[in-house]
């Protein structure tokens, strides 16, 4: 049984450049949040995907946005990258939203410069 | 006031050693009480989780929640190296599909042999 699984494992970027990161939930899972992970910090909530569409959303700007597809696989986009979005970013899977048993890919580490 | 205070550490002890971790919250709405174990540029993987108040044991390790003094706790006995890692701790609401999970800074162990 495939666990959560993430793509890319690293990332370089610049400022002001796009990107987008994937993630594929266990089977079985329907349900995908998106945290982002800065050095030495808790995880912080960035949105939640259900049946296609976002239910939930941190306090994150517009320049995050996301995408459920069928197959209840994910994509988390940033644009206009700063600095300060370098940070680990980890998919979480869980059924029907259920909060208390989300299970984590191993992250994206992404690198602004 | 962050609504999940957790110390960092670091927290350093012999093999063997009984081990206490623990979180306050300040929500007392949170109804879902979650550790985590990350180890080093991984992911957070589901330790424990409890519902309400309570304990709950699983081999070597022990969750504890009260919520009249909106704390709770993890144990773990007999530690080993390999428990060398981060703990999380997380909470979330029972409010529909308001599952988003609210994460502590996390506390850095490390035990030595």
């Amino acid at each position: 049984d495939a666990g959560v699984t993430q793509s890319p494992t690293h990332l370089i970027k610049t400022r002001g450049q796009q990107v987008t990161l994937r993630c594929s939930p266990k089977s079985g899972h329907d349900t995908v949040s998106w945290y982002q992970q800065a050095l030495g910090q808790g995880p912080q909530f960035i949105f939640q995907y259900y049946e296609e569409e976002e239910r939930q959303r941190g306090n994150f700007p517009d320049r995050f946005s996301g995408h459920q597809f069928p197959n209840y696989s994910s994509e988390l986009n940033v644009n206009a990258l700063w600095l300060g979005d370098s940070a680990l970013y980890l998919c979480a899977s869980s059924f029907k939203g259920g909060g208390e048993t989300q299970y984590f890919g191993p992250g994206t580490r992404l690198l602004v410069l | 006031q962050k609504e999940v205070e957790q110390d960092p550490g670091p927290l350093s002890v012999p093999e063997g050693a009984i081990v206490s971790l623990n979180c306050t919250y300040s929500n007392s709405a949170f109804q879902y009480f979650m550790w985590y174990r990350q180890y080093s540029r991984k992911g957070p993987e589901l330790l424990m989780y409890t519902y309400s108040s309570g304990n709950k044991e699983d081999g070597r390790f022990t969750a504890q929640v009260d919520k009249s003094s909106k704390y709770i706790s993890l144990f773990i006995r007999d530690s080993q190296p390999s428990d060398s890692a981060t703990y999380l701790c997380a909470m979330s609401l029972n409010a529909g599909n308001n599952r988003k999970l609210i994460w502590g800074l996390g506390t850095s162990l490390a035990v030595n042999p």
